[in-house]
């Protein structure tokens, strides 16, 4: 049975930063691109990175670029997502998802998510 | 970046019914296009890929249909546990793209 569980969410001041993570179980970790996307109260989902299987390239929406840093540590099937420079547009509930490509981002497995509050 | 538009934003419909969305994209996708279903505190869940292809587990009575920039999920017959907010998904680039989302509620 394919597990993905978020940790590391809460109430962050303004221009802090956070750290999130993401286990995975009952599938081969280190074989699939992993991915983190949002969803902000109320709104769609957004995409937001991507990091390679074997962790050498990692791709960033517009609305993060230079603030957020996707990592893997496939030695313990665990996803990263450092956010720094926090402001209250990244308020969201986030989630960590597989693809077999970090090329074709087709999410077959979805973390429950984990929530992310900005605010002084 | 690939831009999908989702219509309508929302619709309402009794069980039983035939459901149609649409998805249109910015430009030619081919058929890298997915759907997803989305409630409430749940996590999305993948019903469609490769624009018509079922995931497995999914309901037959979810089909996926189009290429190119005009997509189409069709939900018969609507059932209770349907109601739900269904998003289209562009994989065709590796800066992957949502529709805004479409609601379907109760009639």
């Amino acid at each position: 049975q394919v597990r993905l569980v978020e940790s590391g969410g809460g109430v962050v001041p303004p221009g802090r930063s956070l750290r999130l993570s993401c286990v995975g179980s009952g599938f081969t970790f280190r074989t699939q691109a992993m991915h983190w996307v949002r969803q902000a109260p109320g709104k769609g989902l957004e995409w937001v990175a991507v990091i390679s299987d074997d962790g050498k390239d990692d791709y960033y929406s517009d609305s993060v670029k230079g603030r957020f840093l996707i990592s893997r540590d496939n030695s313990k099937n665990t996803l990263y997502l450092q956010m720094s420079s926090l402001s209250a547009e990244d308020s969201a509930h986030y989630y960590c998802a597989n693809s077999h490509s970090a090329h074709e981002p087709k999410f077959d497995y979805w973390g429950q998510g984990i929530l992310v509050t900005v605010s002084s | 970046d690939i831009q999908l538009t989702q219509s309508p934003p929302s619709l309402s419909a009794s069980v039983g019914d035939r459901v149609t969305i649409s998805c249109r994209a910015s430009r030619n996708i081919d058929t890298y296009l997915n759907w997803y279903q989305k409630k409430p505190g749940q996590a999305p869940k993948l019903l469609i890929y490769g624009a018509s292809t079922l995931q497995s587990g999914a309901p037959s009575r979810f089909r996926g249909s189009g290429s190119g920039t005009d997509f189409t999920l069709t939900i018969s017959p609507l059932q209770p546990e349907d109601f739900a907010t269904y998003y289209c998904q562009q994989s065709y680039s590796t800066y992957c793209t949502f529709g805004q989302g479409t609601k379907v509620e109760i009639k």
